[in-house]
């Protein structure tokens, strides 16, 4: 069973930092590029970041280049996002997600986590 | 940026009824579109990939259409657990999403 485990959400001041992690389990995972899409509460679907399966290849969101990290560690089955500089408008539903093809990037998200909250406040 | 724009933005439908939603998109995508389905509290569960091919799961009910730049997704007969809000997607860098399509009843 493909299991996507999100965590590192909480309340932080804005400019402060913040480190999400997604532990995996139940598939090959350094066959697969992983992404990051963030949801504000209500509202729509936001792709935030994606990394291949060797991190040979990265995007961003532009709301968010120059600010967050993706990373993955494949030995352990981990994706990261260190999120630096956090505003107000950062604040969302984190979920991890997982490519459906091994090939084609983007190519439709067959599995995600359960999301890990942002919450961006003085 | 491809930006995918979505219609109806709320579609009010009874059960057994056919739903069709719409999702055009700024420039031609091909075929590199996906429909997820989202119910409150959960997370966006695939529906259909490569705009006419049926997620592990998905009932025969579902079915996408469509290349370049204009896609439907049809539920051919509403089931009561269909309600909810689709979203459509785009692999073109950056990904995009649709701003969502609401079903209700």
């Amino acid at each position: 069973e493909v299991q996507l485990v999100d965590s590192g959400g909480g309340l932080v001041q804005p400019g402060r930092s913040l480190r999400l992690s997604c532990i995996t389990s139940g598939f090959i995972f350094d066959d697969y590029a992983m992404h990051w899409v963030r949801q504000v509460p209500g509202k729509g679907l936001e792709w935030v970041s994606g990394i291949s399966w060797n991190s040979g290849s990265i995007g961003y969101a532009d709301s968010v280049k120059g600010r967050f990290t993706i990373s993955r560690d494949n030995a352990k089955n981990a994706l990261y996002l260190q999120m630096n500089s956090l505003r107000t408008e950062d604040m969302a539903m984190y979920y991890c997600v997982k490519d459906r093809d091994k090939v084609i990037w983007g190519d439709g998200f067959d599995f995600w986590g359960q999301g890990t909250m942002v919450a961006v406040s003085s | 940026e491809i930006v995918l724009t979505q219609s109806p933005a709320t579609l009010s439908l009874s059960p057994g009824e056919r739903a069709t939603l719409s999702c055009r998109a700024s420039h031609s995508i091909g075929i590199y579109l996906a429909w997820y389905q989202q119910k409150p509290g959960q997370a966006p569960r695939l529906v259909i990939f490569e705009a006419s091919n049926r997620a592990t799961g998905i009932p025969t009910r579902f079915s996408g259409t469509g290349s370049g730049t204009d896609f439907t997704l049809t539920i051919s007969s509403l089931e009561p657990e269909d309600f909810a809000v689709y979203y459509c997607q785009q692999r073109t860098s950056p990904i995009t999403f649709g701003q969502g399509t609401r079903l209700e009843i």
